[in-house]
C-alpha cells in the first residue's frame, strides 16, 4: 500500500496520559500535514512539517502538543496531558511539494482518539 | 483571517438529478482549489483540482472557478446514491485551508 499510512486507527487514553499518533507519508512525498476534525466540523490545520522541520505551527495549541518528522522514520503528533476536549479524529495529509501549485494533499485514514 | 465558506446542508437531490456544490473564499491570491469527498468516519480522498477560471469536467464531476467572484462549485450530473457524503472544499494559498463542508443526500 503506497498510500499515506496512519496508526494507530483508535487509540484511548484516559486524562492525563499521552497520546503518540504516527504518520508515514506517501512514497515520495517530504510534505506532510496535521488535521484535526471533531463531529460535525471540518478539518482544522494543526502543522505542517517537512524532514526534520516544522514549517507553519500556527494551528498548534501552545501547550501539550508537539509534532516532528525525523529524518528517519514516521511523523509522530504528540499529545501531552490528554483532556476531554482533545478527543477527535487526527488526520495526516502528504504531498509531495509544497511549492509547486498543482500538488494536492492525499489523506491517510485517521486516528480516532478518544478520551476516557 | 483567511476563510473557506459552504453551506453545511444538507442537501437533499433526487437520485439522477445534479447535485451542486458551492464554496466561496475570501483570499483573492489563492491559486488552488480541491474539492474532497468524506464518508462518515472515513478519511476525505481527492476528487477534483481546479486552478484556472472556468470548468473542468471529469466524468460525472464538473467543478467551475470564478476568481474574481471568489467562488468555486462543483456539480455533480446524474447523481447516485453513493454519492451522498459530505464534500470539503479547499484553498490553497500559503497553507490549504479547508470549508468546513456540505452534507450531501440523494433520494433514492
Amino acid at each position: 500500500n503506497a498510500g499515506v499510512m496512519q496508526n494507530p486507527r483508535h487509540l484511548v487514553r484516559r486524562r492525563g496520559q499521552e497520546a503518540r499518533l504516527r504518520c508515514s507519508p506517501m512514497k515520495g512525498h517530504s510534505h506532510v500535514y496535521w488535521y484535526r476534525q471533531l463531529p460535525e466540523e471540518g478539518l482544522k490545520f494543526m502543522v505542517y512539517l517537512q524532514k526534520e522541520n516544522i514549517i507553519d505551527e500556527s494551528g498548534m495549541p501552545k501547550e501539550r502538543f508537539s509534532a516532528e518528522f525525523p529524518k528517519e522514520g514516521p511523523s509522530i503528533l504528540r499529545i501531552q496531558q490528554v483532556v476531554r476536549g482533545d478527543s477527535a479524529a487526527y488526520f495526516c495529509a502528504s504531498s509531495a511539494a509544497f511549492t509547486a501549485r498543482n500538488q494536492p494533499q492525499h489523506f491517510g485514514d485517521g486516528t480516532r482518539l478518544s478520551i476516557l | 483571517q483567511k476563510e473557506v465558506e459552504q453551506n453545511s446542508g444538507p442537501l437533499s437531490v433526487p437520485e439522477g438529478a445534479i447535485a451542486s456544490l458551492n464554496c466561496t473564499y475570501s483570499d483573492r491570491g489563492s491559486q488552488s482549489f480541491f474539492w474532497y469527498r468524506q464518508y462518515s468516519g472515513k478519511s476525505p480522498e481527492l476528487i477534483m483540482s481546479i486552478y484556472s477560471n472556468g470548468d473542468k469536467e471529469d466524468g460525472r464531476f464538473t467543478a467551475q472557478l470564478n476568481k474574481a467572484s471568489q467562488y468555486v462549485s462543483l456539480l455533480i450530473r446524474d447523481s447516485q446514491p453513493s454519492d451522498s457524503a459530505t464534500y470539503l472544499c479547499a484553498v490553497k494559498d500559503d497553507k490549504i485551508i479547508f470549508g468546513k463542508g456540505t452534507r450531501l443526500h440523494i433520494l433514492p
